[in-house]
């Protein structure tokens, strides 16, 4: 079975770092993109960025360039989505997700999803 | 940056009834468009990509059409696991977005 499953909840306090993680299993983890979304509490879908883990290649939506850093190991089949300086207005839900036919045009398997919770 | 804009915000109909909702991008998108479903609680379902082909196991109800700048997402006849919110994405020149979504509920 094609799945990409996540890493779990996390509370964090402004200004920690945070690595959340998204391990693909059932195919070829190096030949398809993976995408970062981002859903804040009651709003709608927000595009991060994308890695195509063969090669880590890396594109950053304008909105998230310098805030997040997306990678990925290829060797365990797993991406990341790190930041080094967390913000209250970082609390939300973070999906990973696979790029329909290797490529990013749309994205056809969703993990589970990771909340992140930032508060004082 | 393409812009998305999603109509009606929401649309309330009853079971069986035919749902039409609208994707506009702010320039040509070709066909790279495709539309999701959210149910509450629950990760996005991929329905549609290229436009109006349908993904793996998405019943026939659901059908897309559109190129350009305006699409839409026909539901033929609405069942009760229906009623959710349906979002639009694109991937043409620069960073994928998505539209706000069209929130689908029951009358």
């Amino acid at each position: 079975e094609v799945q990409l499953v996540q890493s779990g909840a996390e509370v964090k306090k402004p200004g920690e770092s945070l690595k959340i993680s998204c391990k693909g299993s059932g195919y070829s983890f190096t030949s398809y993109w993976i995408g970062w979304v981002r859903q804040m509490p009651g709003k709608g879908l927000e595009w991060m960025g994308i890695i195509y883990p063969g090669d880590s290649d890396t594109r950053y939506s304008p909105s998230f360039q310098g805030q997040v850093t997306i990678s990925a190991d290829k060797s365990i089949s797993t991406a990341y989505l790190q930041w080094s300086s967390l913000k209250a207005s970082d609390t939300a839900m973070y999906y990973c997700a696979r790029g329909l036919g290797g490529s990013p045009d749309a994205f056809d398997i969703w993990g589970q999803g990771t909340m992140v919770t930032v508060s004082s | 940056e393409i812009v998305l804009t999603q109509s009606p915000a929401t649309l309330s109909l009853s079971p069986g009834e035919r749902a039409t909702l609208s994707c506009r991008a702010s320039q040509s998108v070709s066909s790279y468009l495709a539309w999701y479903q959210q149910k509450p609680g629950q990760a996005p379902r991929l329905l549609i990509y290229d436009a109006s082909n349908r993904a793996t196991g998405i019943p026939a109800r659901f059908s897309g059409s559109g190129s350009g700048t305006d699409f839409t997402l026909t539901i033929s006849s609405l069942e009760p696991e229906d009623f959710a919110v349906y979002y639009c994405q694109q991937r043409s020149n620069g960073p994928i977005t998505f539209g706000q979504g069209t929130r689908l509920e029951i009358k």
